[in-house]
This record gives structure tokens, C-alpha cells and sequence, in this order.
């Protein structure tokens, strides 16, 4: 079945330790993005690559970085995790030019606890 | 701006019980698009519906139902006889343009047996 992958499913680091989120695809989606979502909140985008072209949202940290090396596979950097970091990280996908008027599809999500 | 109200912000009813989770939104675009997700505890957003501003028929899946009223800007989401599994965040979101997706708060709601 096409589907949305995220590894690892729990991560657990150090406060101040770099951490790294991935997530693959297997929908050919041109769109993936990146969201976090703190306990009984919604969840926020951080970013979103069309394609090769990275767009950040205004208010993402500089401390998350995200890298797409190819169609499939997308990433999420955490260079100095915070305490305030601990959080889900869900990947999605959508099929076309960004407009969020396409359906996305979410993977399961990367529980992340900083200590 | 655009924004998604979901004003029940916990449900609990008894299984085999209707429950209805309202969502409204605003929005100054005329061509737009309405969504709900299903979040069980595993933490999945799981896509149900995706209806734009100029379809206001209703739509029925199984024991899913919605209520889209551009009157009330209104895109409520109706379950029959609910079920122990159906428990989780609910969440309506709203896209227009090229604007990003933005979501309501979400409704926890819990099937008790």
C-alpha cells in the first residue's frame, strides 16, 4: 500500500543533543511537509518542500532545519533541542503544486521527549 | 484571515449513541476546502473528507455523516450508533488559495462502553 513512513516511531534525546526525524513516501507526492504537535493542541506546519524548493513558515525556530535529498525522503534536523521541543512530529504528504487545497496524508508521527 | 472553530472540546457518550461534532470556520475566499481528520491515540491524523465551498451536498460513509452549510459556514460531522473504536481527536481544517491548512482545536471524543 502507498503510505506515509516515519522513523523512528519514539525518539528520546538530550536537552542541547542534535537530533534527526525522517520521513519517506511512497505516494510520488511533489508536496511533504513538516508539522509539530504539542500535547492537546493542533498541529502547526513548520515547513514544507514542493519539490526541491523549501518554504519556511515565519515563525519556525532557526533550530529546525529540514532537508529533502530526493522525492521519497524528507528530514527533519533539531540542532539544539530544547525542553520545550518535546512534542509529536507528524510528516505529511499532498499530490500536487502547493496548494493546501490537496488532500494531505499523514504518517504515524515521531513522538519526541527531550530531557 | 482564516480560521476553524471547534467549539466541544470533550465529548463523552455511552456506545451505540449519535454524536455530533460541530466545527465552523471563517474565511474571505469564495473557492475553499473543508477537512476532517481523525486522530486515535497511536497519534496518526487520519484524512475522512475533503469538501469545497461549491459542493453543499451532504455526504454519508457508513455511520459517518457531514452537514455542510455555507449559510452558517457551518461543516458539522455526524456518527450513528458510535462505536468504542471511533474514540479520538477530531480535528475540521480549512485551506483556500495557496494558503496553508489550518486547523480547528479538535474535539476529543470518547465512546464509553
Amino acid at each position: 500500500d502507498a503510505m506515509v513512513i516515519q522513523n523512528p516511531r519514539y525518539q528520546v534525546t538530550q536537552f542541547g543533543k542534535p537530533v534527526t526525524l525522517s520521513c519517506s513516501q511512497t505516494l510520488n507526492h511533489n508536496v511533504m511537509y513538516w508539522y509539530q504537535q504539542k500535547s492537546s493542541q493542533a498541529p502547526k506546519l513548520l515547513f514544507h518542500y514542493y519539490d526541491k524548493d523549501f518554504n519556511n513558515e515565519a515563525d519556525t525556530p532557526d533550530n529546525f532545519q529540514s532537508r529533502r535529498p530526493n522525492t521519497s525522503f524528507c528530514f527533519l534536523d533539531i540542532r539544539s533541542p530544547g525542553l520545550g521541543d518535546t512534542a509529536m512530529y507528524l510528516c505529511a504528504t499532498s499530490r500536487g503544486g502547493f496548494t493546501s487545497t490537496d488532500t494531505q496524508y499523514f504518517g504515524p508521527g515521531t513522538r519526541l521527549t527531550v530531557l | 484571515a482564516q480560521k476553524v472553530t471547534q467549539a466541544q472540546t470533550e465529548i463523552s457518550v455511552v456506545e451505540k449513541e449519535d454524536v455530533t461534532l460541530d466545527c465552523v470556520y471563517e474565511t474571505r475566499d469564495t473557492t475553499y476546502y473543508l477537512f476532517w481528520y481523525k486522530q486515535p491515540p497511536s497519534g496518526e491524523l487520519v484524512f475522512l473528507i475533503r469538501r469545497n465551498s461549491f459542493d453543499e451536498q451532504n455526504e454519508i460513509s457508513g455511520r459517518y455523516s457531514w452537514n455542510f452549510q455555507k449559510s452558517t459556514s457551518s461543516f458539522n460531522f455526524t456518527i450513528t450508533a458510535s462505536q468504542v473504536v471511533d474514540s479520538a481527536v477530531y480535528f475540521c481544517a480549512l485551506s483556500g488559495g495557496a494558503q496553508k491548512l489550518v486547523f480547528g482545536q479538535g474535539t476529543r471524543l470518547t465512546i464509553n462502553p
